[in-house]
């Protein structure tokens, strides 16, 4: 089956402890994407990737990291997680540069205590 | 500026009737592409419904339609005969640029809480 696929689902930590969210899909897309969902503010980029290699900032990356050194995997790194970044993180990908829909994974909360 | 605005946060419909979810967006790109998405209360992001700049119809998806006023920028959700299910979260979002002008990045409207009353 076509999909996106995060971990964890849901996910508490403390201030301070690195963590990683993953993301991986399973249809060669070579563009893939990180957002941020907050109430009232819809839903905000953190980072994206064309293709392997080659990532770039979104509207809000700071605090935030990123690696696509395979196709098929674009973790999200937080290296010193602050309580402003307790969210919903959504992972998505698509083919190319068409137009076509991006592909969303089922989200991952984030609560920093 | 906001690039896409959605100026309802929150709305009502009773079961049966169609209902209009608003979205206006801003862009000098000539060619682009806009998209709803749903948002259920589990959290996933489900794609409803595509429009392309330059497609000279409104889209269509079962019970989903977009009405695409191009002068008006503008590119409202209508959902006819809505069901208990249509209750959720809507985002309007739209991509900049079609083939190989921009990144193409997805950017998205803050987003309509529908209801639906039985």
């Amino acid at each position: 089956e076509a999909q996106v696929t995060q971990n964890p689902r849901y996910l508490i930590t403390v201030t301070g402890k690195k963590l990683t969210v993953t993301c991986s899909q399973n249809m060669n897309h070579e563009y893939m994407s990180w957002y941020r969902q907050d109430p009232g503010l819809g839903l905000r980029q953190i980072y994206y990737s064309m293709n392997v290699e080659v990532t770039d900032k979104g509207d809000v990356p700071e605090g935030y990291k990123v690696s696509r050194k395979e196709k098929r995997n674009f973790p999200l790194i937080l290296e010193s997680p602050s309580p402003n970044q307790t969210s919903l993180y959504f992972c998505a990908s698509r083919p190319g540069r068409g137009i076509e829909k991006l592909f969303f994974g089922s989200g991952t909360q984030l609560s920093v205590l | 500026a906001q690039k896409i605005t959605q100026t309802q946060p929150g709305m009502f419909v009773q079961e049966k009737e169609a209902v209009t979810l608003d979205c206006t967006y801003d862009t000098s790109d000539q060619s682009y592409g806009l998209f709803w998405y749903k948002q259920p209360s589990s959290g996933e992001m489900i794609f409803l419904i595509y429009q392309g700049s330059y497609d000279e119809q409104n889209a269509t998806e079962g019970r989903y339609s977009l009405n695409f006023q191009k002068a008006r920028k503008s590119a409202n959700l209508v959902i006819s005969a809505s069901q208990l299910g249509d209750s959720a979260m809507y985002f309007c979002a739209m991509r900049e640029g079609q083939d190989g002008g921009s990144q193409g990045n997805l950017i998205f409207g803050k987003g309509t809480k529908l209801s639906v009353k039985p």
